[in-house]
């Protein structure tokens, strides 16, 4: 298994779909992000877990749910979401803690067209 | 405000030297890190330099000045394969990630 995997990698949804994201590590990391990449922007940090608990959500608005029932996966939930949401959708994880310096592991990301 | 600058995109020959550049302001400051993202692909990690100074790392260096809030990542021999995205990104007291919006660099033979 890949460090870090993301499904589905391509996603195509109506403004009134429910879908959810999924990425799933096998770092033995501690720390799980959701980051937002839109083209010529910088990443925008969406959520943070660091042991499997929300340490960050930076203003993301409530169309977007995450999950993280585990320290190995982490969940993006989407509903009525907007045609300004499509992006690409990055997962990341790290090992926090003494010794590290926090460097984030990426997954393949998810494209995501809203119509 | 927390703000990164680096270029939109430079242009550079096959075998030539470039450098990237990137300023950062950040609340504190825990490091400065320079990935690569290849077009469609995850962003890899670089490099990591929290010391002033210069990492080399095979074809590839960068340098860190605290004092001037500023990075340059340094590409040497360059290959067709280096075309890509470099983002740049600062951590803060949080140690939070303050990314850049990238460097579209293109390599020409």
């Amino acid at each position: 298994e890949t460090g870090v995997t993301q499904t589905p990698r391509h996603l195509v949804m109506g403004m009134t779909n429910k879908k959810s994201l999924k990425c799933e590590q096998h770092l033995g990391h501690n720390a799980m992000y959701w980051y937002k990449q839109s083209a010529k922007k910088p990443l925008e940090l969406m959520f943070v877990y660091s042991l499997e608990e929300r340490v960050e959500n930076n203003s993301v608005p409530s169309r977007f749910s995450p999950e993280c029932p585990n320290s190995s996966h982490l969940f993006l939930h989407l509903h009525t979401l907007q045609p300004e949401d499509s992006a690409l959708y990055l997962c990341a994880s790290s090992l926090e803690g003494e010794g590290t310096y926090n460097e984030q592991f990426f997954g393949p990301g998810t494209r995501l067209t809203v119509l | 405000g927390q703000n990164i600058d680096q270029p939109t995109e430079m242009t550079a020959t096959e075998g030539a030297i470039v450098q990237i550049n990137c300023t950062y302001q950040t609340s504190g400051f825990n490091g400065l890190f320079w990935y690569q993202q290849h077009a469609g692909e995850a962003p890899t990690f670089l490099s990591y330099n929290v010391l002033d100074g210069l990492e080399e790392k095979g074809r590839f260096s960068s340098f860190l000045s605290r004092s001037k809030g500023y990075s340059y990542l340094l590409l040497k021999e360059l290959q067709m394969k280096d075309s890509a995205s470099y983002l740049c990104a600062a951590m803060d007291s949080n140690y939070q990630l303050i990314w850049g919006a990238g460097t579209k660099l293109i390599i020409k033979p």
